[in-house]
Protein backbone atom coordinates (compact mmCIF):
# COMPACT_ATOMS: atom_id res chain seq x y z
CA UNK A 1 0.00 0.00 0.00
CA UNK A 2 0.82 3.59 0.06
CA UNK A 3 3.70 4.77 2.03
CA UNK A 4 3.53 8.66 3.96
CA UNK A 5 6.28 9.33 5.62
CA UNK A 6 6.53 12.84 7.19
CA UNK A 7 9.64 14.81 8.39
CA UNK A 8 11.17 16.06 10.37
CA UNK A 9 9.97 13.66 13.11
CA UNK A 10 10.63 16.20 15.95
CA UNK A 11 11.16 20.16 15.59
CA UNK A 12 11.60 22.55 18.33
CA UNK A 13 11.27 26.35 17.93
CA UNK A 14 11.26 29.52 19.52
CA UNK A 15 8.67 31.87 18.88
CA UNK A 16 8.75 33.97 16.23
CA UNK A 17 10.49 31.42 13.95
CA UNK A 18 9.95 30.06 10.92
CA UNK A 19 9.53 26.30 9.72
CA UNK A 20 8.81 23.73 6.95
CA UNK A 21 7.25 20.56 7.51
CA UNK A 22 7.29 17.67 4.81
CA UNK A 23 5.13 15.27 3.63
CA UNK A 24 6.15 12.57 1.22
CA UNK A 25 3.95 10.17 -0.73
CA UNK A 26 4.71 6.84 -2.69
CA UNK A 27 1.69 6.73 -4.95
CA UNK A 28 -0.73 8.99 -6.60
CA UNK A 29 -2.86 10.51 -4.48
CA UNK A 30 -6.69 11.69 -4.88
CA UNK A 31 -6.52 13.86 -1.97
CA UNK A 32 -3.94 15.10 1.11
CA UNK A 33 -4.85 17.07 3.90
CA UNK A 34 -2.85 18.20 6.59
CA UNK A 35 -4.31 18.35 10.28
CA UNK A 36 -3.08 19.74 13.66
CA UNK A 37 -3.26 17.73 16.98
CA UNK A 38 -2.86 19.92 20.04
CA UNK A 39 -1.14 18.72 23.09
CA UNK A 40 -4.70 17.86 24.79
CA UNK A 41 -5.62 15.54 21.70
CA UNK A 42 -7.84 17.55 19.58
CA UNK A 43 -7.51 17.45 15.81
CA UNK A 44 -7.84 20.01 13.38
CA UNK A 45 -8.04 20.01 9.49
CA UNK A 46 -5.96 22.87 8.39
CA UNK A 47 -5.59 22.22 4.52
CA UNK A 48 -7.48 20.07 2.12
CA UNK A 49 -4.87 20.41 -1.00
CA UNK A 50 -4.28 17.64 -3.12
CA UNK A 51 -2.31 20.07 -5.69
CA UNK A 52 -1.19 23.82 -5.56
CA UNK A 53 -0.56 25.83 -3.19
CA UNK A 54 -3.33 27.19 -0.41
CA UNK A 55 -2.67 30.31 3.23
CA UNK A 56 -4.41 30.65 6.01
CA UNK A 57 -2.91 33.47 7.60
CA UNK A 58 0.60 32.00 9.00
CA UNK A 59 -0.07 29.26 7.24
CA UNK A 60 0.36 27.77 3.77
CA UNK A 61 0.57 24.53 2.06
CA UNK A 62 2.37 23.05 -1.74
CA UNK A 63 1.55 19.80 -2.84
CA UNK A 64 3.08 19.24 -5.81
CA UNK A 65 1.63 15.55 -6.78
CA UNK A 66 3.40 14.95 -9.40
CA UNK A 67 6.65 14.71 -7.39
CA UNK A 68 4.36 12.79 -4.42
CA UNK A 69 5.78 15.53 -1.83
CA UNK A 70 3.87 18.06 0.44
CA UNK A 71 5.25 20.76 2.45
CA UNK A 72 3.10 23.08 5.84
CA UNK A 73 4.66 26.25 6.54
CA UNK A 74 4.81 28.06 9.57
CA UNK A 75 5.68 31.66 9.72
CA UNK A 76 6.21 33.76 12.62
CA UNK A 77 5.35 30.35 14.62
CA UNK A 78 3.24 30.94 18.17
CA UNK A 79 3.35 28.56 21.07
CA UNK A 80 -0.58 27.72 20.39
CA UNK A 81 1.06 26.18 17.14
CA UNK A 82 2.81 23.58 19.13
CA UNK A 83 1.25 19.86 18.71
CA UNK A 84 1.22 17.16 16.06
CA UNK A 85 1.42 18.07 12.07
CA UNK A 86 -0.42 15.14 10.39
CA UNK A 87 -0.59 14.67 6.86
CA UNK A 88 -3.35 12.07 4.98
CA UNK A 89 -3.86 11.49 2.01
CA UNK A 90 -6.20 9.75 -0.27
CA UNK A 91 -4.39 6.75 -2.35
CA UNK A 92 -6.03 7.11 -6.04
CA UNK A 93 -6.24 3.52 -6.11
CA UNK A 94 -8.73 3.53 -3.09
CA UNK A 95 -10.87 6.48 -2.51
CA UNK A 96 -11.88 5.40 1.22
CA UNK A 97 -9.36 5.31 3.52
CA UNK A 98 -7.18 8.49 4.42
CA UNK A 99 -3.83 6.86 5.28
CA UNK A 100 -1.98 8.98 7.90
CA UNK A 101 1.53 9.75 8.58
CA UNK A 102 3.24 9.07 11.68
CA UNK A 103 3.35 13.10 12.16
CA UNK A 104 6.00 16.13 13.15
CA UNK A 105 5.84 16.96 16.55
CA UNK A 106 6.64 20.94 17.27
CA UNK A 107 7.18 22.41 20.43
CA UNK A 108 7.28 26.51 20.49
CA UNK A 109 8.82 27.94 22.94
CA UNK A 110 8.12 31.52 24.52
CA UNK B 1 -15.13 22.47 17.55
CA UNK B 2 -17.57 21.73 19.17
CA UNK B 3 -19.10 19.99 16.33
CA UNK B 4 -18.09 16.51 17.51
CA UNK B 5 -18.35 15.65 20.84
CA UNK B 6 -17.01 12.68 22.72
CA UNK B 7 -17.74 11.21 26.16
CA UNK B 8 -16.11 10.45 28.86
CA UNK B 9 -12.84 12.01 27.64
CA UNK B 10 -10.87 9.99 30.19
CA UNK B 11 -11.68 6.38 31.03
CA UNK B 12 -9.99 3.77 33.47
CA UNK B 13 -10.92 0.11 33.10
CA UNK B 14 -9.81 -3.52 34.24
CA UNK B 15 -9.90 -6.69 31.71
CA UNK B 16 -13.16 -7.58 32.88
CA UNK B 17 -15.23 -4.62 33.07
CA UNK B 18 -17.52 -3.62 30.09
CA UNK B 19 -17.84 -0.05 29.27
CA UNK B 20 -19.16 2.28 26.55
CA UNK B 21 -17.56 5.53 24.75
CA UNK B 22 -19.65 7.52 23.19
CA UNK B 23 -19.49 10.25 20.12
CA UNK B 24 -22.35 12.95 18.78
CA UNK B 25 -21.80 15.08 15.83
CA UNK B 26 -24.20 18.23 15.00
CA UNK B 27 -22.59 18.87 11.75
CA UNK B 28 -25.46 16.93 9.79
CA UNK B 29 -22.62 14.59 8.25
CA UNK B 30 -23.66 10.78 7.30
CA UNK B 31 -20.36 9.44 7.81
CA UNK B 32 -19.11 8.50 11.52
CA UNK B 33 -15.51 6.89 12.21
CA UNK B 34 -13.98 5.38 14.51
CA UNK B 35 -9.97 5.44 14.94
CA UNK B 36 -7.61 4.72 17.36
CA UNK B 37 -4.33 6.55 17.78
CA UNK B 38 -1.36 4.76 19.53
CA UNK B 39 1.77 6.19 20.29
CA UNK B 40 4.57 5.49 17.38
CA UNK B 41 1.51 4.32 15.31
CA UNK B 42 -0.20 5.61 12.45
CA UNK B 43 -3.95 6.58 13.13
CA UNK B 44 -5.51 3.26 13.00
CA UNK B 45 -8.96 3.23 11.18
CA UNK B 46 -11.48 1.55 12.96
CA UNK B 47 -15.04 1.22 11.94
CA UNK B 48 -16.87 3.31 9.34
CA UNK B 49 -20.48 3.78 9.38
CA UNK B 50 -22.67 5.47 6.16
CA UNK B 51 -26.53 6.11 7.01
CA UNK B 52 -25.57 4.43 9.61
CA UNK B 53 -24.76 1.47 8.17
CA UNK B 54 -21.04 -0.34 8.81
CA UNK B 55 -19.15 0.24 5.54
CA UNK B 56 -15.42 -0.79 7.20
CA UNK B 57 -14.34 -2.97 9.80
CA UNK B 58 -10.66 -2.81 9.78
CA UNK B 59 -9.95 -6.13 10.96
CA UNK B 60 -10.82 -5.02 14.82
CA UNK B 61 -10.91 -7.75 17.66
CA UNK B 62 -14.33 -9.15 18.60
CA UNK B 63 -13.81 -7.11 21.96
CA UNK B 64 -14.84 -3.72 20.20
CA UNK B 65 -18.39 -3.66 19.56
CA UNK B 66 -19.46 -0.26 17.26
CA UNK B 67 -23.23 0.44 17.56
CA UNK B 68 -24.80 3.10 15.28
CA UNK B 69 -28.24 4.10 16.28
CA UNK B 70 -28.61 6.94 14.00
CA UNK B 71 -26.33 9.27 11.58
CA UNK B 72 -26.13 11.42 14.75
CA UNK B 73 -24.52 9.21 17.52
CA UNK B 74 -21.72 6.53 17.66
CA UNK B 75 -20.96 4.27 19.59
CA UNK B 76 -18.10 1.58 20.68
CA UNK B 77 -18.75 -0.81 23.34
CA UNK B 78 -15.80 -2.28 25.06
CA UNK B 79 -15.24 -5.70 26.83
CA UNK B 80 -12.36 -7.74 28.39
CA UNK B 81 -9.59 -4.87 26.50
CA UNK B 82 -6.32 -5.77 27.11
CA UNK B 83 -3.45 -3.55 27.96
CA UNK B 84 -1.69 -3.14 24.77
CA UNK B 85 -5.77 -1.33 23.99
CA UNK B 86 -4.82 1.50 26.05
CA UNK B 87 -4.64 4.90 23.57
CA UNK B 88 -6.51 7.65 22.60
CA UNK B 89 -9.27 6.65 20.74
CA UNK B 90 -10.91 9.11 18.54
CA UNK B 91 -14.60 10.35 16.57
CA UNK B 92 -14.54 11.50 13.07
CA UNK B 93 -17.17 12.54 10.90
CA UNK B 94 -17.82 13.80 7.42
CA UNK B 95 -20.35 14.94 4.67
CA UNK B 96 -19.76 11.93 2.63
CA UNK B 97 -18.28 8.23 3.33
CA UNK B 98 -14.60 7.88 2.00
CA UNK B 99 -11.76 9.84 2.23
CA UNK B 100 -12.75 12.53 -0.38
CA UNK B 101 -14.64 14.78 2.52
CA UNK B 102 -13.13 16.87 5.10
CA UNK B 103 -13.29 14.85 8.54
CA UNK B 104 -13.79 16.47 12.05
CA UNK B 105 -13.01 15.02 14.94
CA UNK B 106 -13.68 14.97 18.33
CA UNK B 107 -11.34 15.32 20.98
CA UNK B 108 -11.21 12.04 21.70
CA UNK B 109 -11.10 9.21 25.20
CA UNK B 110 -7.85 8.44 27.10
CA UNK B 111 -8.47 4.89 27.30
CA UNK B 112 -6.42 3.11 29.66
CA UNK B 113 -6.58 -0.66 30.89
CA UNK B 114 -5.18 -2.34 33.59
Amino acid sequence: GIQVEQSPPDLILQEGANSTLRCNFSDSVNNLQWFHQNPWGQLINLFYIPSGTKQNGRLSATTVATERYSLLYISSSQTTDSGVYFCAVLNAGNNRKLIWGLGTSLAVNP
Amino acid sequence: ETGVTQTPRHLVMGMTNKKSLKCEQHLGHNAMYWYKQSAKKPLELMFVYNFKEQTENNSVPSRFSPECPNSSHLFLHLHTLQPEDSALYLCASSPRWGGQDTQYFGPGTRLTVL
